[in-house]
């Protein structure tokens, strides 16, 4: 079956844009993390959503940084002002009640 | 809040050698713990894994050790091949829903 996507693959913007980040999980899966992986670090919590509790955003750097999940399903992250150090790639996972997580293949901000 | 330390972050290795990547842990209460590879370009995917029952598991050339008294877990890679060169996050969860990564091992087997 079709895997995590996430959609633009590569999005480059201006400095103090708002950007918008999809994630399409896993039908059925209930659990979607959103992190953030700059280069030659880790994966950094960002938010997490299970069903149709209220989400865990301990992880938001910052409140330019929010994310929405409709119907349980798609997500969108969205950075308002974007600012240089918000380069990186974002990775969106989803799970369906088991630990594993199942990432996307990820969106490389560039924020020039 | 967890902490996982990660070591080494970048091991390299002539093919047919054997790797051993290490994480330390901090959260007693911590009972699942995976390890991701993440090729150049790709999204990570899961290898193996291991629960707090079990101290060994396998998988063909890899395997997950893990133990709970040091609050450790680590990954063996035998017979590496040029294909296994990858960066590779240990993970750890179970205290909490949301998994701790690690910062990464960047493995460079060598033909």
């Amino acid at each position: 079956g079709a895997g995590v996507s996430q959609s633009p693959s590569n999005k480059v913007t201006e400095k103090g844009k708002d950007v918008e980040l999809r994630c399409d999980p896993i039908s059925g899966h209930t659990a979607l993390y959103w992190y953030r992986q700059s280069l030659g670090q880790g994966l950094e919590f960002l938010i997490y959503f299970q069903g149709n509790s209220a989400p865990d955003k301990s992880g938001l750097p910052s409140d330019r940084f929010s994310a929405e999940r409709t119907g349980g399903s798609v997500s969108t992250l969205t950075i308002q002002r974007t600012q240089q150090e918000d380069s990186a790639v974002y990775l969106c996972a989803s799970s369906g009640g088991g630990d594993e997580q199942f990432f996307g293949p990820g969106t490389r901000l560039t924020v020039l | 809040g967890e902490n996982v330390e990660q070591h080494p972050s970048t091991l390299s290795v002539q093919e047919g050698d054997s790797a051993v990547i290490k994480c330390t842990y901090s959260d007693s209460a911590s009972n699942y713990f995976p390890w991701y590879k993440q090729e150049l370009g790709k999204r990570p995917q899961l290898i193996i894994d291991i629960r707090s029952n079990v101290g060994e598991k396998k998988d063909q050339r890899i395997a997950v050790t893990l133990n709970k008294t040091a609050k450790h877990f680590s990954l063996h890679i035998t017979e590496t091949q040029p294909e296994d060169s990858a960066v590779y996050f240990c993970a750890v969860s179970g205290g909490s829903y949301i998994p701790t990564f690690g910062r990464g091992t960047s493995l460079i087997v060598h033909p």
